[in-house]
């Protein structure tokens, strides 16, 4: 059973310009989170769905990032415009039924490298 | 607000030898916590987890502890494998946001042969 796909695993791009990260969830699992990694702060959560709809975005650092899932085995997160200190590696995971109680495990993806130069 | 923290970035013990991670936080109505472990180039995997009403959980090499009244938990690795070498991070449930998971900042851990 393939797990969360995420793409693209590397992306390079210039300040300003729009990067645009994609996942597919695990098929079945009602929720989508799309995490970041940083040194400074470790694993953030920036926006989370449920049933494709979303439900907390306090996460989100500002209106230069935005996240839709338009179906339910399909997310975006788009940074526009991007700078350098978006610079990070951008996880998706997935769950069937809220993982935060830990009885439902939280599965993530590979990972999304993002370097903006 | 950190709300689960993880002060020490990285640990570094020998082969056979126990390794002891650390974790507080802040937050004393949180009921549940998880371990997660992460390779490089991948993403984090769940390990192991403990309800607050319990002191400890053991799963083979792996056991968690949590002291309630010091806001700190610990994860304990006996005996200690290269294979082992990786980040791992501590987690909460939010109390107030269904379905959020707060992370600590990752510990690097590395076994050394």
């Amino acid at each position: 059973d393939a797990g969360v796909i995420q793409s693209p695993r590397h992306e390079v791009t210039e300040m300003g310009q729009e990067v645009t990260l994609r996942c597919k969830p695990i098929s079945g699992h009602d929720y989508l989170f799309w995490y970041r990694q940083t040194m400074m702060r470790g694993l953030e959560l920036l926006i989370y769905f449920n049933n494709n709809v979303p439900i907390d975005d306090s996460g989100m650092p500002e209106d230069r990032f935005s996240a839709k899932m338009p179906n339910a085995s399909f997310s975006t997160l788009k940074i526009q415009p991007s700078e350098p200190r978006d610079s990070a590696v951008y996880f998706c995971a997935s769950s069937f039924g809220t993982g935060s109680f830990g009885r439902n495990t939280i599965y993530f993806g590979e990972g999304s490298w993002l370097t903006v130069v | 607000d950190q709300q689960v923290k993880q002060n020490s970035p990285s640990l570094s013990v020998q082969e056979g030898r126990i390794s002891i991670l650390n974790c507080d936080y802040t937050n004393s109505m949180f009921d549940y916590f998880l371990w997660y472990k992460k390779y490089p180039a991948e993403g984090p995997t769940f390990l192991i987890s403990i309800s607050s009403i319990k002191d400890k959980n053991e799963d083979g090499r792996f056991t968690v502890f949590l002291n309630k009244s010091a806001k700190h938990l610990s994860l304990h690795i006996v005996p200690s494998q290269p294979g082992d070498s990786a980040v791992y991070f501590c987690a909460a449930p939010s109390t107030s946001n269904t379905g959020k998971l707060i992370f600590g900042q990752g510990t690097t851990l590395q076994v050394k042969p």
